[in-house]
This record gives C-alpha cells, structure tokens and sequence, in this order.
C-alpha cells in the first residue's frame, strides 16, 4: 500500500544534541511538509518542499533544518534540541500545494 | 490569533450527531478539509470540499460551507464510540485549527 512513513516512533535525545527526524512516501508525491504538533495544538507548519524547492515559514527557528534528498525521502535536523522542542512531529505530502495531505504517524520527540 | 478557528471540546451521546464548527479567514483557499487524528496517531483525512460548493455528503459525514460567514462545519450522524478522536479543519491544505476533541458516550 502507498503510505507515508516516519522513523523513529520516538526518539530521544539530550538537549543540544544534533537529531534527525527521517520520513520517506511511496505516493510520488511533489510535496513534502513538515509539521511540529504540541499537546492539544494545531499541527504548525515548520517548511514544506515542493520537488527541489524549499519553502521556509517565516516563524520556523533556523535551529530547524530540512533536506530531501530524492522524492521518497525527507529529513528534518533539529540542529540544537532544546526542552522546547519536545513535540511531535508530522510528516505528509500532497501530490501539490493546498491538495489534500497524506500524514505520517509521526515521531514523538522527547528532549532530556 | 489564528486564521483557523474551532471550538475545543465536544461531547456527544452515541446514536447522536455532531456538528463541529470551524471559521476560516484566508477566502482564496480553494479546498477546505476535514481530519482526524486518533490519539498517537498522524492525522487521517476525512472529507474535503471544494470552495464553490455549499454542501458535501459522504455517507454518515455532512460538510456545510457558508463562504460568506467563511464557516465550515462537519457534521457526524449517528455518532459512535469509534468517532471519539481530535477533528481539524484546514484551509489550503496547510493551515490547521487547534482541533475539535469529540467525545462520545455510550
């Protein structure tokens, strides 16, 4: 089946300590988002890629960081994990931009 | 404040309906959708609608648009237990609400 999906489950890591956050999808969807979700907030959009082309929300901290390699592929580097960032984090394409998204399971991140 | 808003909580019986709000502000979206997410989980689509329809049914899921208003609701009938889960609406696919916690009582 097409699906989206994310490695680790969960992950931890100490803060300050670099971490990378993988999701892959079989759909051959042109876009990659990724979003961080705390407890009972909205899922917040962090960057999304549209083929090559990396776009940045104005409000993402540049300690966040995105690469995606090839079309299945998208990482998320959190550069220096602070307590802060313990989240959730989605990952979901769309075949384009404002079409409906596929998500991930998600990582549960926990910084210690 | 955000552009996507829903009220947080609902409780329902079950047998009963739901309808879970949803105000909107960016009026280019094209599509408006419907999610949910089950605890631990990533976000599962439900339904969407496209923005020069009023209404969408699709099986026990009614979506009703007032573009006027830029409300959005999506009503459940004949609520179960399997429904109690987070519902959110978003706008041009990337922008969510905070999200609707159903809860449904036996």
């Amino acid at each position: 089946d097409a699906m989206v999906i994310q490695n680790p489950r969960y992950q931890v890591t100490q803060f300050g300590k670099p971490v990378t956050l993988s999701c892959s999808q079989t759909l051959n969807h042109n876009v990659m988002y990724w979003y961080q979700q705390k407890s009972s907030q909205a899922p917040k959009l962090l960057f999304h890629y549209y083929d090559k082309d990396f776009n940045n929300e104005a409000d993402t901290p540049d300690n966040f960081q995105s690469r995606r390699p090839n079309t299945s592929f998208c990482f998320l580097d959190i550069r220096s994990p602070g307590l802060g960032d313990a989240a959730m984090y989605l990952c979901a394409t769309s075949s384009d931009r404002g079409q409906e998204q596929y998500f991930g399971p998600g990582t549960r991140l926990t910084v210690t | 404040g955000e552009d996507v808003e829903q009220s947080l909580f609902l409780s329902v019986r079950e047998g009963d309906s739901s309808v879970i709000n949803c105000t909107y502000t960016d009026s280019s979206s094209t599509y408006l959708y419907w999610y949910k997410q089950e605890p631990g989980a990533g976000l599962q689509l439900l339904t969407y609608i496209f923005s020069n329809m009023d209404m969408k049914q699709d099986q026990r899921l009614t979506v009703l648009l007032n573009k006027k208003d830029k409300h959005l609701s999506l009503r459940i009938a004949d609520t179960q237990t399997g429904d109690s889960a987070i519902y959110f609406c978003a706008e041009r696919g990337m922008r969510f609400g905070a999200g609707t916690r159903l809860t449904v009582k036996p």
